[in-house]
């Protein structure tokens, strides 16, 4: 079965600091996606970032980034300069290549101190 | 553009009533996907619709739960006999296409008393 781990159930980091966030996965597929996934108390799910199991090359948008190592099954976020809007759940997330469901993991309370 | 819009945004109901839960996915998605979100089990996926087709149906909980989606937009999922364990947030996401990115939706905050 594809499952999705997420090891830290809470993280704290000082604005302005960088925190990465873990998660492995368990697959037997060679083509896939990954995504990891904001949800802030307003419950609404923001897509942060996709990476293609494919493309070597860990995807970026700003000011997140993610450390993708396809042979150890793992997927960790970094967030750079967090922010006080930075605060939510992120949950990791697989998709088989093909597949129509998200495989979710239980995901990590951020908190961000002033 | 608009984004995914769910109804009603909470839902309080006796055990044993039925509910309708609602999503209005982004213009032009013709996937659509239903998942939800309680304390013990985390996001699970229940059920998607590609068009007005769900060729799936699988994930859902029990024989309770059905969905529909007509015109190829609008979904309803709805609960008979709703039970205490119903509770949770059901989340419904769109996507252009079957594999591509999943948009989600604000979520309907379902609490059986």
């Amino acid at each position: 079965a594809q499952t999705v781990t997420q090891s830290q159930p809470e993280m704290s980091v000082q604005e302005a600091e960088t925190v990465t966030l873990s998660c492995t996965y368990d697959t037997s597929e060679s083509d896939y996606y990954l995504f990891w996934y904001k949800q802030p108390p307003s419950r609404q799910m923001i897509l942060v970032i996709r990476q293609e199991a494919y493309k070597q090359q860990n995807a970026t948008e700003n000011r997140f980034s993610v450390n993708f190592q396809k042979a150890a099954k793992s997927f960790s976020l970094k967030i750079s300069d967090s922010q006080l809007g930075d605060a939510a759940m992120y949950f990791c997330a697989y998709s088989p290549a093909g597949s129509e469901k998200l495989v979710f993991g239980k995901g990590t309370k951020l908190t961000v101190n002033p | 553009g608009a984004g995914v819009s769910q109804s009603p945004s909470n839902k309080v109901t006796e055990k044993g009533k039925d509910v309708e839960l609602r999503c209005d996915p982004i213009s032009g998605h013709t996937a659509l996907y239903w998942y939800r979100q309680s304390l013990g089990q985390g996001l699970e996926f229940l059920i998607y619709f590609q068009g007005n087709s769900a060729p799936d149906k699988s994930g859902l909980p029990s024989d309770r739960f059905s969905a529909e989606r007509t015109g190829g937009s609008v979904s309803t999922l709805t609960i008979q006999r709703t039970q205490q364990e119903d509770s949770a947030v059901y989340l419904c996401a769109s996507s252009l296409g079957l594999t591509d990115t999943q948009y989600f939706g604000p979520g309907t905050r379902l609490t059986v008393l």
